[in-house]
């Protein structure tokens, strides 16, 4: 049983581009959340994806937006990328919103 | 907005030591989840915590919710090697609302 699978493990990029980070939840799972971990830092919540619609953001600009498919995986869409963006972006899945989450390994991406 | 502080935000300790991390939430919580994050690691789900004044314990772990859901903390007796990462809360906001806030975490060190 697959836990939670984020592609592509390491990314960068460039300012002024965009990025797509893709996030398959674990078997089971229905829900996925996003977050933006900076070095030092705890994970900030950028959105959560609950049957293909997005139910909660966080306190992140535009820029940042997503979609969950039907078979429930999830892909990041940044925009117009700035250097500050230069994160580890962590997708989490859970069943029904309000249970445990279960973090992939995350995806280091650089904004040079 | 809704924000989470945990203190300490590091501590080294010989091993053998207990090691406590308190987190405290400005809003009254629904639930608080725990998270470990190894060096390099994703965070990794240790516990929920639903009920006011709710004690669990997991082997030489254990969290406390505050009686008023606006606060938690984690005790670790003698502590070991392997226990060394930082160690996060996470507050659920109140019903309706499925984000989870992540404190500040707790960088423990552990002394051999």
């Amino acid at each position: 049983d697959a836990g939670v699978t984020q592609s592509p493990t390491h990314l960068i990029k460039t300012r002024g581009q965009q990025v797509t980070l893709r996030c398959s939840p674990k078997s089971g799972h229905d829900t996925v959340s996003w977050y933006q971990q900076a070095l030092g830092q705890g994970p900030q919540f950028i959105f959560q994806y609950y049957e293909e619609e997005e139910r909660q953001r966080g306190n992140f600009p535009d820029r940042f937006s997503g979609h969950q498919f039907p078979n429930y995986s999830s892909e990041l869409n940044v925009n117009a990328l700035l250097l500050g963006d230069s994160a580890l972006y962590l997708c989490a899945s859970s069943f029904n919103r309000v249970t445990e989450a279960f973090f992939g390994q995350g995806t280091r991406l650089t904004v040079v | 907005g809704q924000q989470v502080m945990q203190i300490p935000q590091y501590q080294h300790v010989q091993e053998g030591e207990d090691f406590t991390t308190y987190c405290n939430s400005s809003t009254t919580l629904s639930n608080i989840q725990w998270y470990k994050q190894r060096p390099g690691g994703h965070p990794v789900f240790l516990i929920q915590l639903v009920k006011s004044g709710e004690v669990k314990k997991q082997k030489r772990l254990t969290f406390q919710f505050g009686e008023a859901k606006k606060n938690s903390s984690l005790h670790i007796t003698a502590t070991q090697t392997t226990d060394v990462g930082t160690y996060f809360c996470a507050g659920g906001g109140a019903s309706g609302t499925y984000k989870y806030i992540f404190g500040t975490g707790t960088r423990l060190k552990v002394l051999a």
